[in-house]
């Protein structure tokens, strides 16, 4: 897998948009980016993934640049709810790998 | 409730005991995960299985650790001889073919006394 480099933790205003950058410049081509996030005490909830175009899901909008180094998990309206630590993730999705978590960014979101 | 299912949600034994905890993943899923996880951490890969093979182990999956998903089912993990270090959330999680994303279930909390 490639390895994959967060903030440690970031705020964001109750009702704004909170953007979670992600580098993962050693990404190959057949590694998709997985954004998974996690609430206190309890497992991690899978979130949206790519491969090469953006994508958007009810949950939240995936911006990958062009040349696939980074992307920005966008949450458009913050809530309260959303206070949580935010995981990516490159992988492939052949049968053979493995799915490894870094340490993430905890995100706070702030009345 | 046709998620990821972990029993027990909470374990506390003494030191030297041997614990085993249960994942049922969703049905139709033939990978599963295990993973460990501490406090302010992120989850620490384990081992896991492709229907019943298990395909990799961590290192962090000592001699005391074992893990089986007999059937392509449900899986156990089994820690013998508990340490206090080995106080973790134990998190499963599974996903289907083809598909990389992992659904998680709600772990289980060790406590080794």
């Amino acid at each position: 897998d490639a390895k994959t480099t967060q903030p440690t933790s970031m705020d964001c205003a109750e009702g704004r948009a909170a953007n979670l950058p992600c580098n993962h410049s050693t990404i190959s081509g057949n590694e998709y980016v997985y954004w998974y996030r996690q609430i206190h005490s309890q497992g991690p909830q899978y979130i949206i993934h790519g491969l090469k175009n953006n994508e958007t899901n009810e949950m939240a909008s995936l911006i990958i640049t062009e040349d696939r180094k980074s992307s920005t998990l966008i949450l458009p309206h913050a809530t309260l709810r959303d206070t949580a630590v935010y995981y990516c993730i490159a992988s492939a999705k052949t049968s053979y790998d493995k799915v490894i978590f870094g340490p993430g960014t905890s995100l706070s979101v702030i009345p | 409730d046709t998620g990821v299912s972990q029993n027990p949600r909470h374990k506390i034994t003494k030191r030297g005991q041997n614990v085993t905890f249960r994942c049922d993943p969703i049905s139709e899923h033939n990978r599963l995960y295990w993973y460990r996880q501490t406090l302010g951490q992120g989850p620490e890969f384990l081992t896991y299985f492709q229907n019943e093979a298990q395909l990799e182990k961590s290192r962090l999956l000592s001699d005391r650790f074992s893990a089986e998903r007999p059937k392509g089912s449900f899986s156990t993990l089994e820690i013998q001889r508990t340490e206090q270090g080995d106080s973790a959330m134990y998190l499963c999680a599974s996903s289907g073919q083809g598909a990389g994303e992992l659904f998680f279930g709600e772990g289980s909390r060790l406590t080794v006394l």
